[in-house]
């Protein structure tokens, strides 16, 4: 069956980076394009961004623009996203989600479960 | 980018009964609406797409209707596990957005 495994929580300090994994498996990788959205406590979800695990291509929401970067890795079906100069607002579950067809269409399904990130000093 | 809106925030609720809930778009998004239930602790499921398409395994007592600016997700006879919280979803334009979201509780 298809399915998204997520690294472990991640606590770090104010300035620092963070990078969360995303393993796919059960379909075929390269297909699909995956996308990562996050959930702050108590909040709801907030659209981060899109990768394309094929060519590698990615296009971020504004507010991201400068501080996320998403790469994959053909060879594990990874995809990964990487936030830098966290501040105490990013603390949130991130999610990664794949696309539910094949073509960005926007709707997602299914999502990996969860990864959270806490920034403290 | 556009806003989507909930309603109610919550929603109180008795097994059996049906529940509608509602979201707003702040420009028409076409039928490219798509809904998720949340339960604590985990991650969003997929419910409807297409404004009205149920996603595989989701049961018939849940429906999606609405296009434009204005919809629906209607829950016929709401059982125990579909005590949760919606999320409504545009994909018709970039960046994707999503409602704030309702909580259908335990009346």
């Amino acid at each position: 069956q298809v399915q998204l495994v997520q690294s472990g929580a991640e606590v770090k300090k104010p300035g620092a980076s963070v990078k969360v994994s995303c393993k796919a498996s059960g379909y075929t990788f390269t297909s699909y394009y995956m996308h990562w959205v996050r959930q702050a406590p108590g909040q709801g979800l907030e659209w981060m961004g899109i990768i394309n695990p094929s060519g590698g291509s990615t296009s971020y929401a504004q507010k991201f623009q400068g501080r996320v970067t998403m790469t994959r890795d053909t060879s594990t079906s990874t995809v990964y996203m990487e936030l830098s100069s966290l501040r105490s607002e990013d603390t949130a579950v991130y999610y990664c989600a794949r696309d539910a067809v094949e073509y960005p269409a926007g709707w997602f399904d299914p999502w990996g479960q969860g990864t959270l990130v806490t920034v403290s000093s | 980018e556009i806003v989507m809106t909930q309603s109610p925030a919550t929603l109180s609720v008795s097994p059996g009964e049906r529940a509608t809930l509602s979201c707003r778009a702040s420009q028409s998004v076409s039928s490219n609406l798509a809904w998720y239930q949340q339960k604590p602790g985990q991650a969003p499921r997929l419910l409807i797409y297409g404004a009205s398409t149920r996603a595989t395994g989701i049961p018939a007592r849940f429906s999606g209707s609405g296009s434009g600016t204005e919809f629906t997700l209607t829950i016929s006879s709401l059982q125990s596990e579909d005590f949760a919280v919606y999320y409504c979803q545009q994909y018709n334009n970039w960046p994707k957005t999503f409602g704030q979201g309702t909580k259908v509780e335990i009346k």
